[in-house]
């Protein structure tokens, strides 16, 4: 069993549909972070959730909405999204939200999504 | 504002090559912490090292070693004696201590492709 696991793997939704994403990580992290990965753009960082609690929101479109209900797992709700959502959705974690002091990210397979 | 830069867009070689993956980064902190992650086609990314910014000595492990220079801000990756499964696309990231160290900057990624 991976440590981050995803899924779906796959989705394809409408613009007016409303799906989630899922994210379980069995690593006892108390991190938890969101990042989209397009095309033609780096690695984005979209929320972080540190002890179940949502520290960093970066600007993210309020069509993406994060949920954290413990420290295992981790939703995005998806509704009335744009086709230039399509992209990469990864998932990670880490010991805790201090990235680099001992402490590194680990990341899921992704949900690839394509919006039509 | 932190900032990576991975100019090489795409490299191609043939197996048993050596191949060094170049990657610069900009941050006004005096602390932070650089990283390289490795993403294979099955999408998820797979950690590589970690570095902080006072330890500028090399790295070696196995046939990856990283160069880290403070004074070109460059934390170079090589790997020696490439293989096919290198293939991949990889990855430079920054983090900075202080409020936003739970957010890692990537560069664009290289793509590396090994030949037989």
């Amino acid at each position: 069993e991976t440590g981050v696991t995803q899924t779906p793997r796959h989705l394809v939704m409408g613009m007016t549909n409303k799906k989630s994403l899922k994210c379980e990580q069995h690593l006892g992290h108390n991190a938890m972070y969101w990042y989209k990965q397009s095309a033609k753009k780096p690695l984005e960082l979209m929320f972080v959730y540190n002890f179940k609690e949502q520290t960093e929101n970066n600007s993210v479109p309020s069509r993406f909405s994060p949920e954290c209900p413990n420290s295992s797992h981790l939703f995005l709700h998806l509704h009335t999204l744009q086709p230039e959502d399509s992209a990469l959705y990864l998932c990670a974690s880490s010991q805790d939200g201090r990235l680099g002091m001992n402490t590194e990210a680990f990341f899921g397979q992704g949900t690839r999504l394509t919006v039509v | 504002a932190q900032k990576v830069t991975q100019a090489q867009t795409e490299i191609s070689v043939v197996e048993k090559e050596d191949v060094t993956l170049d990657c610069v980064y900009e941050t006004r902190d005096t602390t932070y912490y650089l990283f390289w992650y490795k993403q294979p086609p099955s999408g998820e990314l797979v950690f590589l090292i970690r570095r902080n910014s006072f330890d500028e000595q090399n790295e070696i492990s196995g046939r990856y070693s990283w160069n880290f220079q403070k004074s070109t801000s460059s934390f170079n990756f090589t790997i020696t004696a490439s293989q096919v499964v290198d293939s991949a696309v990889y990855f430079c990231a920054l983090s900075e201590a202080g409020l936003r160290n739970n957010d890692m900057r990537f560069g664009a990624g290289t793509r590396l492709t090994v030949k037989p």
